[in-house]
């Protein structure tokens, strides 16, 4: 198993420029999600989806919109990036425990630089 | 939004030591997840606790979920330099109106330096 995986690893946009994040995994669970992370502030929620079809917005969610076309991926669009978006992009995927808790796995990030 | 109060933030140890940080929250978690995130990497998930008083163990690593379900402890015993890192915990839900338990709030952290 792969895992979670997200591509591109790095980017670099200039200020108005579009571009989408892809996260895959193969582990078959319901849940996806994408945080972003910057020095100080810890991970913080996007969006996420509770199933194939859905998403929902998390505590961050302004600049970003999302798809989950296909259980496995999940997209995170930038359609006007800012200098504010610069950061570190982490993707996660979950399932419900046999212990009634869910349990999150990350992908390795995707830095982007937005200048 | 708010996040769980991890403490202490930063450590400098000497390997071989042993290690202890905490997590603790104004909420009661009906479970606790540590995670470890090298530099570069995405975190990964070391160990998940669900019962209150609950005490498990991965390796050299050993958490315990509080008996007040606000607070949670990670060991590490005798570190090597592999320890290096940030770690966090998690609990789900949290202070946000709409974060059920499929989502997770995150402690700040604590990095771990070893001295050589």
């Amino acid at each position: 198993n792969a895992g979670v995986t997200q591509t591109p690893k790095f980017r670099v946009l200039k200020t108005g420029q579009s571009m989408t994040l892809l996260c895959a995994q193969d582990m078959n669970h319901e849940y996806m999600y994408w945080y972003r992370q910057d020095p100080g502030m810890g991970l913080r929620l996007i969006h996420y989806s509770v199933g194939e079809g859905t998403t929902a917005k998390g505590e961050v969610p302004d600049g970003y919109n999302v798809s989950r076309l296909k259980k496995q991926n999940f997209l995170l669009g930038l359609e006007s990036a800012a200098p504010s978006q610069t950061s570190v992009y982490f993707c996660a995927s979950s399932y419900l425990t046999g212990q009634g808790g869910y349990e999150q796995y990350f992908g390795p990030g995707t830095r982007l630089t937005v200048t | 939004g708010q996040q769980l109060n991890q403490s202490p933030q930063s450590m400098f140890i000497q390997e071989g030591e042993d290690v202890s940080m905490n997590c603790t929250s104004s909420s009661i978690f009906n479970t606790w997840l540590w995670y470890k995130q090298d530099p570069g990497e995405g975190p990964v998930l070391l160990i998940a606790l669900y019962k209150a008083g609950e005490l498990t163990s991965n390796g050299r690593l050993t958490a315990q979920f509080g008996i007040t379900r606000k607070d949670s402890f990670l060991n590490i015993s005798a570190s090597i330099p592999s320890d290096v890192g940030i770690y966090f915990c998690a609990g789900p839900g949290g202070f946000i109106s709409n974060f059920g338990n499929e989502k997770l709030t995150f402690g700040t952290g604590t990095r771990l330096t070893i001295i050589p």
